[in-house]
């Protein structure tokens, strides 16, 4: 079983739609939470991120995390079609900057 | 503010040889990870290395190796490449400023492709 599970979708809606993603991990120790996004032929992007439990609102993007449910969601109000791109949730335990634990990643399609 | 610059973007190879990726970090950043990238297991720690030296290093076989120069430049090098290896292999790098952000700056990637 991988440490972050995450359904790849693929995922389509319309645009204006909430968009809802979401990332449940087994790994007690991961304490910060990130959104990255990634589009077709680039590197992923930073998008979101969150230490410990709790919400986090950015524009039309919110990250909640619930650690005692090892669950965490990106909601992605009155989507767009540049929204589309795959979504990837990553998790740190803190005790290495640069390793991540990433989850497979969900395609997201906004179409007009 | 240039970003992270991987070379080549794509390169193909047969089954046996070896290849080396070069990652440049933005300016500044000390912190420099690699990752490995495919369809079925996505995005995959490889190793980190700050200041020249190993900090984590992934599960991944000893065929799977790297270094970090003194102006934070990094190589990869996979030997007796296998079918499998073939992925896009993303570079990132960080500033370490702030703690623990985890906001790594990715570059576009090298895509292999093992024949």
């Amino acid at each position: 079983q991988k440490e972050v599970e995450q359904d790849p979708g693929p995922l389509s809606v319309p645009e204006g739609a909430i968009v809802s993603l979401n990332c449940t991990y087994s790994n007690s120790a991961f304490q910060y939470f990130m959104w990255y996004r990634q589009y077709s032929r680039k590197g992923p992007e930073l998008l979101m991120y969150t230490y410990s439990s709790g919400n986090k609102e950015d524009g039309r993007f919110t990250a909640q995390v619930d650690k005692s449910s090892k669950y965490i969601s990106l909601f992605i109000r009155d989507s767009q079609p540049s929204d589309s791109a795959t979504y990837l949730c990553a998790m740190s335990s803190g005790t290495s900057y640069g390793k991540l634990t990433f989850g497979q990643g969900t395609i997201l399609t906004v179409h007009p | 503010k240039a970003g992270v610059t991987q070379t080549p973007r794509y390169l193909i190879k047969t089954r046996g040889q070896q290849v080396t990726l070069s990652c440049s970090p933005i300016s500044g950043h000390r912190s420099v990870s690699w990752y490995q990238q495919t369809p079925g297991q996505g995005l995959q720690f490889l190793f980190e290395y700050f200041s020249e030296t190993q900090r984590n290093k992934g599960n991944f076989p000893g065929r799977f190796s790297g270094r970090q120069f003194s102006n934070s430049r990094s190589e990869m090098n996979v030997s007796t490449l296998e079918l499998g290896d073939s992925a896009l292999y993303l570079c990132a790098s960080s500033s370490l400023a702030g703690g623990n952000t985890g906001e790594l700056f990715f570059g576009e990637g090298s895509r292999l492709t093992v024949l």
